[in-house]
């Protein structure tokens, strides 16, 4: 089983230009999240999803957007990359719900360098 | 706010025991969360407490104290793969994961 995976493992993206990160999970679950990792950071969350058709906003939502078209796609667009972009992008997912313990399970990461 | 409080690193010997603290303040409570981070590559998750005491899986326990709003894992029988950083998060009130800026552990031969 894939569990989760992101694309692609690094970029090097000129300011000014536009990306879209990838996720793709094959667990069903429900609900997805991207989070951006900095050093000396906690974990921050950017944008997540409880469900398909549905998303939200986290910590640190501005410059970015999602969609969630379907229960196994979450990609994260920047329309517009500036170079405090710079960082590990990490989505997770989680069964969310009733009973369950929420436990959210992770991608290996896209390294993104913004100049 | 919100707030999780760890160390940032820690340094312990191979073969000893260390016992990692995290501390927290969060609007509401709906369970702790440990997970374990090598350089380079994504959190794995560790351990889950929502009731008070220990939870034991292997050479690896949390434990949480929930009117203290203090955790800690206790990591037995280091072994040098041991060595990565321990990320503490809270679940709150909204369902939305808290987390902490994470713990450096160093194993020493």
């Amino acid at each position: 089983t894939a569990g989760i995976t992101q694309a692609p493992t690094s970029q090097i993206l000129a300011a000014g230009r536009s990306m879209t990160l990838r996720c793709t999970q094959d667990m069903r679950h429900n609900a997805m999240y991207w989070y951006r990792q900095d050093l000396g950071l906690g974990l921050r969350l950017i944008h997540y999803s409880n469900t398909a058709g549905t998303t939200g906003k986290g910590e640190v939502p501005d410059g970015y957007s999602v969609s969630r078209a379907n229960t196994d796609d979450f990609p994260l667009t920047l329309a517009y990359a500036v170079p405090s972009q710079t960082s590990v992008y990490f989505c997770a997912s989680s069964d969310s719900v009733a009973g369950s313990t929420d436990t959210q399970y992770f991608g290996p990461g896209t390294r993104l360098t913004v100049l | 706010g919100q707030n999780i409080d760890q160390p940032t690193e820690m340094t312990a010997t191979e073969g000893a025991i260390v016992q990692i603290n995290c501390t927290y303040q969060t609007s509401g409570f709906n369970g702790l969360f440990w997970y374990q981070q090598h350089a380079g590559e994504a959190p794995t998750f560790l351990s889950y407490n929502v009731l008070d005491g220990l939870e034991e899986k292997g050479r690896f326990s949390s434990f949480l104290s929930r009117s203290k709003g203090y955790s800690y894992l206790l990591l037995k029988e280091l072994q040098m793969k041991d060595s990565a950083s321990y990320l503490c998060a809270v679940l709150d009130s909204n369902y939305q994961l808290i987390w902490g800026a994470g713990t450096k552990l160093i194993i020493k031969p």
